[in-house]
C-alpha cells in the first residue's frame, strides 16, 4: 500500500521568505502526485498535480513542485511567500491507472508572519 | 457547477445521539469519498463508493459508523451512537470515473462536536 510522509509538521516563515515543504511517498510503481491546500476554515483545494512529462510542475499562486523519482519525492516550493499563503498543505499520491483513492500525508501547517 | 455540497456545516450533539452527515457529489462524478480530519490523525479515508456501490469501508472506525449512497447524487454518513472522540471535521469528496482522472474535489466539510 502507498504511504506519504510530510516531515514538517509546522513551518513558520516571514513574508518574502522562500518555502520548501517536503513530501516523500512509498510505492514501487508509477504514481500521480498532488498538492492540496486548505486555508483556515475552508476545504481542500488542488494546488498542483503531476501526471507525467516534465517533472517540474507549476501550480496556482506561484507554487511549483518537483518530482524526483529516484528520491520518491515531490517537494513543494515557492520563492517568496505571502501572508495569504498561511494554510495547511497536503501531499497526496495514487497509482497511475488505478481507481483507488488518494492517499494523503498528515499535512504541514504553514504560518507566514509579517 | 456548485461543487460538492455537504450539510450541515456544523453539528453539535450530545454523546449517545445519532448524527447524520449528508453529501451531494458533483454531477456526473462516479466516485464518492468520506474522510475524517483530526489534529492527531490528519486526513483519514473512511469509505468510498463507485457508482453508488461501497468499494472499501476498511477505514470506518467501528460499527457505530455506517454510510450509504442510495443514488448517484446523495450519500449519508451516520454515527450511532456518537461519542466525544468522534469530534472532527468530516469531508466528502468526489471525482469523475474517467480513466486517469484522479483529482478529487472536496466539499466544505461538516464540523462535528460531540459533547
Amino acid at each position: 500500500a502507498q504511504s506519504v510522509s510530510q516531515h514538517n509538521h509546522h513551518v513558520i516563515l516571514s513574508e518574502a521568505a522562500s518555502l520548501e515543504l517536503g513530501c516523500n511517498y512509498s510505492y514501487g510503481g508509477t504514481v500521480n502526485l498532488f498538492w492540496y491546500v486548505q486555508y483556515p476554515g475552508q476545504h481542500l483545494q488542488l494546488l498542483l498535480k503531476y501526471f507525467s512529462g516534465d517533472p517540474l510542475v507549476k501550480g496556482i499562486k506561484g507554487f511549483e513542485a518537483e518530482f524526483i523519482k529516484s528520491k520518491f519525492s515531490f517537494n513543494l516550493r515557492k520563492p517568496s511567500v505571502q501572508w495569504s499563503d498561511t494554510a495547511e498543505y497536503f501531499c497526496a499520491v495514487t497509482p497511475v491507472g488505478g481507481n483507488t483513492p488518494l492517499v494523503f500525508g498528515k499535512g504541514t501547517r504553514l504560518s507566514v508572519i509579517a | 457547477d456548485a461543487g460538492v455540497i455537504q450539510s450541515p456545516r456544523h453539528e453539535v450533539t450530545e454523546m449517545g445521539q445519532e448524527v447524520t452527515l449528508r453529501c451531494k457529489p458533483i454531477s456526473g462524478h462516479d466516485y464518492l469519498f468520506w474522510y475524517r480530519q483530526t489534529m492527531m490523525r490528519g486526513l483519514e479515508l473512511l469509505i468510498y463508493f463507485n457508482n453508488n456501490v461501497p468499494i472499501d469501508d476498511s477505514g470506518m472506525p467501528e460499527d457505530r459508523f455506517s454510510a450509504k449512497m442510495p443514488n448517484a447524487s446523495f450519500s449519508t454518513l451516520k454515527i450511532q451512537p456518537s461519542e466525544p472522540r468522534d469530534s472532527a471535521v468530516y469531508f466528502c469528496a468526489s471525482r469523475p470515473g474517467l480513466a486517469g482522472v484522479n483529482e478529487q474535489f472536496f466539499g466544505p466539510g461538516t464540523r462535528l462536536t460531540v459533547l
